[in-house]
């Protein structure tokens, strides 16, 4: 199984600039997240979507917009890029959290810097 | 107050030692903990779940303490592949997650 595949690996940004970070599940898992990861700030989660047709603010939403396409794909969009934006980004899906039995499962991340 | 916090570490410990920390959390409604390792570079992968009568796979052992509100994760007989950083994390809702900064283990030969 693929899990959770997230693209691009890598990307470099100029500062304005404006892109896209896919993600797609096979899980079919209902709940999935965008979260960035800086050094000593842990994991902040930056939009969610509960289930398809939904999705909501985290912790960091400002300078993201998000799109749940369908249950499969949820993607994480950059207007326009700045440089606090460098970071990693960690999509990731889940189901029936509440249960305390499933956890997340993360993508390999995409490392994104803007200059 | 953060939802949850961790010691950063490092804790650094020989091979064969029993390494122990814990994740302290704030919100006394919660009912879902989880310990994840992330190694270097990676993304996280869940390691356990930690139930409320605390649980076991092999080397690692999970514990909850409710009145006091943490979770720990207990490793035994120390391998140079326990080297990572150990996330908590504790369910804010039924749809949400909220991670630790993590702690550093490294185990050294």
């Amino acid at each position: 199984n693929a899990g959770v595949t997230q693209t691009p690996k890598f990307q470099v940004l100029k500062t304005g600039q404006s892109m896209t970070l896919q993600c797609a599940q096979d899980m079919n898992h209902n709940s999935m997240y965008w979260y960035r990861q800086d050094p000593g700030m842990g994991l902040r989660l930056i939009y969610y979507s509960a289930s398809e047709g939904t999705t909501d603010k985290g912790e960091v939403p400002n300078g993201y917009n998000v799109s749940r396409l369908n249950k499969r794909e949820f993607s994480l969009r950059l207007e326009s890029a700045a440089p606090s934006q460098t970071s990693v980004y960690f999509c990731a899906s889940s189901e029936a959290i509440g249960t305390g039995v499933y956890g997340y499962t993360f993508g390999s991340g995409t490392r994104l810097t803007v200059v | 107050r953060k939802e949850v916090e961790q010691d950063p570490g490092p804790f650094n410990v020989p091979e064969g030692a029993t390494v122990a920390f814990n994740c302290t959390y704030s919100n006394s409604a919660s009912q879902s903990f989880f310990w994840y390792r992330q190694d270097c570079r990676k993304e996280p992968k869940l390691l356990m779940s930690v139930y409320s009568s605390g649980n076991e796979d092999g080397r690692f052992t999970a514990q909850l303490n409710r009145a006091s509100q943490y979770i720990s994760l207990l490793i035994r007989d120390s391998k140079l592949s326990d080297s990572a950083t150990y996330l908590c994390a504790v369910n804010v809702n039924d749809y949400k997650l909220s991670f630790g900064a993590g702690t550093t283990v490294t185990v050294r030969a």
